[in-house]
Formats: C-alpha cells, sequence, structure tokens
C-alpha cells in the first residue's frame, strides 16, 4: 500500500519560531509538493520538488522554504512563524510525468496552529 | 493563469438523492482533469479523472464528464450514501505548463439519512 506519511498530525508553535514540517513517501516518487488548505480556499501550492536538490516555488512561497536532500523526504520551513500560516498543510508526491498526469498520493495533513 | 471554480457548499443530501456538483475551469493549454475526496480527518485521495475531451472518469458510483467546449467537469451521482460525505475537490494540472495540480476551493457534502 503507497504511503505519504507527514511527521505529526497536530502541532502547536510560538510566533517566531522556526517550524519544520516533515514528509516522507514510500513509492520512489520524484514529484513532491507542499499545499496549504484553508476554508474556502481550496489547496493552494507552496512549493513543489521534482528531483532532489530541485524546488520550484509555487503560488504562496512567502514565508516558506523548502528541503529536498534525499528522494523520499521533502520538508517544509517556516523560517519565522507567523499567525497567519495557521493553516492545515498538505504533502504529495507522484511519478515522473512523462505526458501523463498521474496521481498525486496525498499525507493525512499537519494542523499548525500559531500562536 | 489556470483556475478552477466550483460550487459553493455546504451541499446537504437525503440519503438515495442525486447529486451534483459543478466545477469549471480555464487553462491555457489542454488539461487533465480531476476530482479529489477528502474524508473527515483524512488526506486527499483521487475519486476519478479524465484526460481528453468527451472522456468520462467514473468511480465508486461516481461519474464526471470531461466537456471541452463548456470547460466543465461536473460531478454526479445517482444515489448518496451516508458514507459519501466529505469534501469534494475538482482540480486541473496543465503538463505543458506548471507540472503542479490547480484546485478548486472544495465543495462540502453532508448526507443525511
Amino acid at each position: 500500500d503507497v504511503k505519504v506519511t507527514q511527521s505529526s498530525r497536530y502541532l502547536v508553535k510560538r510566533t517566531g519560531e522556526k517550524v519544520f514540517l516533515e514528509c516522507v513517501q514510500d513509492m520512489d516518487h520524484e514529484n513532491m509538493f507542499w499545499y496549504r488548505q484553508d476554508p474556502g480556499l481550496g489547496l493552494r501550492l507552496i512549493y513543489f520538488s521534482y528531483d532532489v536538490k530541485m524546488k520550484e516555488k509555487g503560488d504562496i512561497p512567502e514565508g516558506y522554504s523548502v528541503s529536498r536532500e534525499k528522494k523520499e523526504r521533502f520538508s517544509l520551513i517556516l523560517e519565522s512563524a507567523s499567525t497567519n500560516q495557521t493553516s492545515m498543510y498538505l504533502c504529495a508526491s507522484t511519478r515522473s510525468w512523462a505526458g501523463i498526469a498521474y496521481e498525486q498520493y496525498f499525507g493525512p495533513g499537519t494542523r499548525l496552529t500559531v500562536t | 493563469g489556470d483556475s478552477v471554480t466550483q460550487m459553493e457548499g455546504p451541499v446537504t443530501l437525503s440519503e438515495e438523492a442525486f447529486l451534483t456538483i459543478n466545477c469549471t475551469y480555464t487553462a491555457t493549454g489542454y488539461p487533465s482533469l480531476f476530482w479529489y475526496v477528502q474524508y473527515p480527518g483524512e488526506g486527499l485521495q483521487l475519486l476519478l479523472k479524465a484526460t481528453k475531451a468527451d472522456d468520462k472518469g467514473s468511480n465508486k458510483g461516481f461519474e464526471a464528464t470531461y466537456r471541452k467546449e463548456t470547460t466543465s467537469f461536473h460531478l454526479e451521482k445517482g444515489s448518496v450514501q451516508v458514507s459519501d460525505s466529505a469534501v469534494y475537490f475538482c482540480a486541473l494540472i496543465d503538463l505543458t505548463g506548471r507540472r503542479a495540480l490547480t484546485f478548486g476551493s472544495g465543495t462540502r457534502l453532508q448526507v443525511q439519512p
């Protein structure tokens, strides 16, 4: 069974803290993604990576950075957490494209609260 | 840029009712279209997809047809069950452009017994 796991289901952090969200997939997928999910806004892409050490900005990269040192792991970093980053964060992965839109597999999400 | 528009929810139906959730899109290229579902407390999972015009995706009694002329991909089910209660997301990907999904805002479905 394919699996995308995220390090925490719930996280509470203080304003100004550096926050790490970890995502691991066991499917040998090339592409990995970080989204945030907010009511009424759907999922918005923060960053994605199509290879180790490669990254591309999504629609809302401000205040975030990412790291992909190994193929199976993609980390989202909040350099200095702020209250407007309180949200649900979802990680996803998929096979390489080759002109075919493969299914994205999602993790269960991390609900982050910044106080 | 690409965008997806879904009908606002929540949609509340009685068991065995007919379901339609509207989805329209704008895209510069020729996108593939998806419906994802999120059950309470879980991540998203693919429900169905269609990759070219007039394709019909189907799964678990749900169907959606890729209509290029109306840029639509409406989700339908003939008889909903309580277990279908979830949030449904329409999404597209344009492989000639950015290689990431663009999602709609999601529609919450509540099915009452």
